[in-house]
């Protein structure tokens, strides 16, 4: 158990529709990243937020959009969706300290499948 | 930009077996991150390992063994003896010094019994 909590686990939804995947980070991690996992893309970033701020942004589309909240938790809010944003999304987080560097956990993903 | 390869797309063994994953990275970073992950057919990801990129110290743990060697840009990761649970998908990744990751396209290990 990395620590790091996302919900739901399976999500089925029509194109058009709207959803929000939500993302406990660890305890005390102050960075959360998302990433979508596709058969034909791989594994990309899509976004990072640090302490409520967004702080990188990868290839995200912009019917897709992240803040994370003052209790840390981040939501990913997907829109319009279409049939090729089915995928695993994958939440992560991290903390950056001084002697050891920093571990990337990641959760167990939201399956999404857009019908 | 960061990219990462990992050449090899499947590779399938004999239990106990050792097996290599090669991983070839390039970045104009000075500074930057190498993970390995293991994503076993339920999904997760799970960490196995992080090094910097100022530390080329090779690291055991277990069964698990890394070589990172900066002169050829290679983070290559040995599985000793495997084991049937050791079948998985494994991703090696880049990350930069605000450790966004950039992901190979992962090597999926069979072990057979």
């Amino acid at each position: 158990d990395s620590g790091v909590t996302q919900t739901p686990k399976h999500l089925i939804t029509a194109t058009g529709q709207r959803v929000t995947l939500r993302c406990s980070p660890r305890s005390g991690d102050l960075s959360v990243y998302w990433y979508q996992q596709s058969l034909d893309q791989g594994l990309q970033f899509l976004i990072q937020y640090y302490n409520g701020e967004e702080r990188a942004k990868g290839n995200i589309l912009e019917r897709f959009s992240a803040q994370q909240f003052p209790d840390l938790h981040s939501e990913l809010n997907l829109s319009s969706l279409e049939l090729g944003d089915s995928a695993l999304y994958f939440c992560a987080s991290s903390v950056e300290r001084q002697d050891s560097g920093n571990t990337i956990y990641f959760g167990e993903g939201s399956w999404l499948t857009v019908v | 930009a960061q990219k990462v390869t990992q050449a090899q797309t499947e590779i399938s063994v004999v239990e106990k077996e050792d097996v290599t994953l090669d991983c070839v990275y390039e970045t104009r970073d000075t500074t930057y991150y190498l993970f390995w992950y293991k994503q076993p057919p339920s999904g997760e990801l799970v960490f196995l390992i992080r090094r910097n990129s100022f530390d080329e110290q090779n690291e055991i743990s277990g069964r698990y063994s890394w070589n990172f060697q900066k002169s050829t840009s290679s983070f290559n990761f040995t599985i000793t003896a495997s084991q049937v649970v050791d079948s998985a998908v494994y991703f090696c990744a880049l990350g930069d010094v605000d450790y966004k990751l950039s992901f190979g396209a992962g090597t999926t290990v069979t072990v057979r019994a």
